[in-house]
Parts: C-alpha cells; sequence; structure tokens
C-alpha cells in the first residue's frame, strides 16, 4: 500500500524568504507526484505534477518540486514567500497503473509579512 | 470550481437520518471520487467512480454507498448518519489518463456536514 507523509504540521516563514514544505512517500515504482494547495473554505487546486524525466518541476504561482528517487521525496519550493502563500498544501502519490491518489496530512504554510 | 458543483454547500442533520450528498460535473470526464476531510488525516478516499454504474470502494468506505446513473452525476449516500461522519466531504474529477498517465484531479467546493 502506498503512503505519503508530511512531516510538518505548519512552515512559517517571513515573506521575502524561500520555502520548502516537505514531502516523503513510500511506493512501489515509479509513482506520480502531486502538490496540491488548499485556500479557506475552498475545494483543493493542482499546483505542478512530476511525471517523468527532469527532477525540477515548475507549477503555479512560482511554485516548484524536487523529486528525489534515493530519497523518496518531493518537496515543494518557492524562492521568494508572499503572505497570499499562506494556505494548506497537500502532497499526494498515484502509483503507475491506479486511478486513485493518496494524500498526505497537509502542511499549512503561514507566511508573516 | 468552475465545471463541478457539490449541493448541498452545508447541512446540519441528525444521527441516525439518511443523507444525500450530490456531485454534478459539465466537464464530461470519466473519473469522479468521494473525498473526506478531516483535521490530522488531510484527505482520505471513500468511493470513486471510472464510468457510469461503475464504483469502487476507498479507503473509508465503511458506511457510505455512491451511485452514478449519469456521467454527469455522482451521489454519495450515507444510510445511517453517525457523528463520526462529521466532515467536510469533496467530489473530485478526472479525464483518462491519456498518454502522461498523470491525470490530474479537480476538485469542488465542499459540503461541511454536520450529524448531531
Amino acid at each position: 500500500a502506498q503512503s505519503v507523509a508530511q512531516p510538518e504540521d505548519q512552515v512559517n516563514v517571513a515573506e521575502g524568504n524561500p520555502l520548502t514544505v516537505k514531502c516523503t512517500y513510500s511506493v512501489s515504482g515509479n509513482p506520480y507526484l502531486f502538490w496540491y494547495v488548499q485556500y479557506p473554505n475552498r475545494g483543493l487546486q493542482f499546483l505542478l505534477k512530476y511525471i517523468t524525466g527532469d527532477n525540477l518541476v515548475k507549477g503555479s504561482y512560482g511554485f516548484e518540486a524536487e523529486f528525489n528517487k534515493s530519497q523518496t521525496s518531493f518537496h515543494l519550493k518557492k524562492p521568494s514567500a508572499l503572505v497570499s502563500d499562506s494556505a494548506l498544501y497537500f502532497c499526494a502519490v498515484r502509483p503507475r497503473g491506479y486511478s486513485t491518489l493518496t494524500f498526505g496530512k497537509g502542511t499549512m504554510l503561514l507566511v508573516s509579512p | 470550481d468552475a465545471g463541478i458543483t457539490q449541493s448541498p454547500r452545508h447541512k446540519v442533520t441528525e444521527t441516525g437520518t439518511p443523507v444525500t450528498l450530490r456531485c454534478h460535473q459539465t466537464e464530461n470526464h470519466r473519473y469522479m471520487y468521494w473525498y473526506r476531510q478531516d483535521p490530522g488525516h488531510g484527505l482520505r478516499l471513500i468511493h470513486y467512480s471510472y464510468g457510469v454504474k461503475d464504483t469502487d470502494k476507498g479507503e473509508v468506505s465503511d458506511g457510505y454507498s455512491v451511485s452514478r446513473s449519469k456521467t454527469e452525476d455522482f451521489l454519495l449516500t450515507l444510510e445511517s448518519a453517525t457523528s463520526s461522519q462529521t466532515s467536510v466531504y469533496f467530489c473530485a474529477i478526472s479525464g483518462d489518463r491519456g498518454d502522461s498517465g498523470a491525470n490530474v484531479l479537480t476538485f469542488g467546493a465542499g459540503s461541511r456536514l454536520t450529524v448531531l
């Protein structure tokens, strides 16, 4: 069975500083990996995905994620945080050949002015 | 949330009563999913559908049933609601996997259910 771990319940960063939201996964084979963001009282929105190829994936709103196969990690990053980036972030994994996503528990990102 | 709507958005009910949540899509997507979101648990899959009348169980399916009689509608039913089913329920849709094999989910705005 696949699983996703987001080790930090909350990440605090000052505006303008770089941010990292961590994600590790456990799944057989080479999975598809995703990041979603949830703003208050809204559904989840897709940010980016890793399929194959370049380990650095670029997504929406200046976010990027780095796939590391040996560490089974897919950390979300942004060079310069904005207050408007404050939200709940979810990492998700889907093994190849499956139709469903498994989500992590989410990490709350708080960016202070 | 364009192309996918959930109803009702908010519902308060009593223990033991049946509840049906509706997910409607206008994207003609093949796959539809029901998730529940709870603090400390993230999103957990309840049931999903891969076509009309084709459904399968997810991680937390006990106490829930689903039906999909049309491509555009996916219903989630709680036959006899319990307080443990108080949650926010999200519907999601996705198209065929396509060449990339990595279909992206589009989520509805959520339905907040409180069972007293």
